[in-house]
């Protein structure tokens, strides 16, 4: 059965960079049929697509925070990474590590998802 | 690119249906998500292109898509139903992910 977990620091400095890691138990990253994903909510609001990555170290970000944020992945691990650079208290969130899936018609949804940690940064 | 435009709040009596629906430019011509998320958990996905279920999601959630609007149904909502719920659509242009502003279900 497919497990995400998401690891990491719950508490940083304005100006520091986030670093967090999901390892992936019960399937293989390197099996490329999958995206694996990061997203964030902020408390009290929804949900955002920070990015995606394929096994073969091809990712994707959101526009809106593309300029700080880097996505890797280790499949020797079966893990990726997401690290978020120049945090502000406008990045505290609960982020969440998941599995993109691709769909009859080609699209891609997210079947599987860590249950998230929660990062403050504090001013 | 698209924005989902999903409403903040529905509210619905035990028993009775709740429609949810998320808007965008055309998304009938795209696959649409959904996702459950209750207080304190991650999400879950309920329906993924446009209509299908996975393993274990109750038959009472069903889903449409079609020309600016897709919707999800909730039939014979239950207490256990309130929930924030969430639209996703993939943009296989950019390959980027987008998500709707959610909904909060209510359950009178």
């Amino acid at each position: 059965q497919l497990h995400l977990q998401e690891s990491g620091p719950g508490l940083l400095k304005s100006s520091e960079t986030l670093s967090l890691t999901c390892t992936v138990s019960g399937a293989s990253i390197s099996r490329g049929i999958h995206f694996w994903a990061w997203i964030r909510q902020p408390p009290g609001r929804g949900l955002e697509w920070i990015g995606s990555i394929y096994y073969s170290g091809i990712s994707y970000y959101n526009p809106s925070l593309e300029s700080r944020v880097t996505i890797s992945v280790d499949t020797s691990k079966d893990q990726f990474s997401l690290k978020l650079r120049s945090v502000t208290a406008a990045d505290t969130a609960r982020f969440y590590c998941a599995r993109l899936s691709m769909d009859r018609s080609g699209y891609y949804h997210f079947d599987s998802w860590g249950q998230g940690t929660l990062v403050t940064v504090s001013s | 690119s698209v924005v989902l435009t999903q409403p903040p709040s529905v509210s619905v009596a035990p028993g009775q249906t709740a429609s949810i629906t998320c808007g965008g430019d055309n998304i009938g011509s795209k696959s649409v998500h959904w996702y459950q998320q209750r207080p304190g958990q991650a999400p879950v996905l309920i329906v993924f292109d446009d209509r299908d279920r996975p393993s274990g999601i109750s038959e009472r959630f069903s889903g449409s898509n079609s020309g600016n609007t897709a919707t999800l149904i909730v039939s014979r909502v239950e207490a256990g139903d309130e929930a924030d719920y969430y639209c996703q659509l993939w943009d296989s242009s950019s390959d980027h992910v987008l998500f709707g502003g959610g909904t909060r279900l209510t359950v009178l």
